[in-house]
């Protein structure tokens, strides 16, 4: 079962930031919600993850809404080499379960 | 660090055939996972490690299908005899502990792709 929605693809300019939503409506209260993006030809690579307050790290920004049925990931300034399929996950756990994921191209 | 490190990178083999995957994970890392991907699946958690030991291997399709750790720098999953169906990239991630409910990040190795012919 799906647990979190995504847009199937999205484009974003080099140099502005992207934002990249996520819908989880059915999330639970001990899950987390986690971002990985894949590169092509490469395995994913973890980004960010949270639970119910903003997160920021060197690769991204977490925006979760305070019901927590919705997040946005926050690339500040998009390179072309952000190029990739991006996952939106929520989970307790080990158990992450990648669903189709967000193919996000950055265009110069 | 040089990551998790998996071999080899592209497997060619005749249907019923032994496959060996192999995965070094990074050194500290004590949980360690094999995932499947396809086109038409995704990403697929086929069995998972916590201090060499498996933990939950429900994901593994079938009888076939069998996956080891003898020690904390090295893992296998092999495929006997394999099938065409099997063809897919199989990943290798570790990651530090995993304290319930929250794990901090998996590192992925770059993956096996796998054809059985």
């Amino acid at each position: 079962d799906a647990k979190t929605t995504q847009p199937p693809s999205m484009d974003c300019a080099e140099g502005r930031a992207a934002n990249l939503p996520c819908n989880h409506s059915t999330i639970s209260g001990n899950e987390y919600v986690y971002w990985y993006r894949q590169i092509h030809s490469q395995g994913p690579q973890y980004i960010i993850h949270g639970l119910k307050n903003n997160e920021t790290n060197e690769m991204a920004s977490l925006i979760i809404t305070e019901d927590r049925k919705s997040s946005t990931l926050i690339l500040p300034h998009a390179t072309l080499r952000d190029t990739a399929v991006y996952y939106c996950i929520v989970g307790a756990g080990y158990k992450l379960s990648f669903g189709a994921g967000t193919t996000v191209t950055v265009r110069a | 660090d040089a990551g998790v490190i998996q071999s080899p990178r592209h497997e060619v083999t005749e249907m019923g055939q032994e496959v060996t995957l192999r995965c070094k994970p990074i050194s500290g890392h004590n949980s360690l996972f094999w995932y499947r991907q396809t086109m038409m699946r995704g990403l697929e958690l086929l069995i998972y490690f916590n201090n060499n030991v498996p933990i939950d291997d429900s994901g593994m399709p079938e009888d076939r299908f069998s996956a080891k750790m003898p020690n904390a720098s090295f893992s296998t999953l092999k495929i006997q005899p394999s099938e065409p169906r099997d063809s897919a990239v199989y990943f290798c991630a570790s990651s530090l502990e995993v304290w319930e409910p929250v794990n901090y990040g998996y590192t992925f190795g770059s993956g096996t792709r796998l054809t059985v012919v």
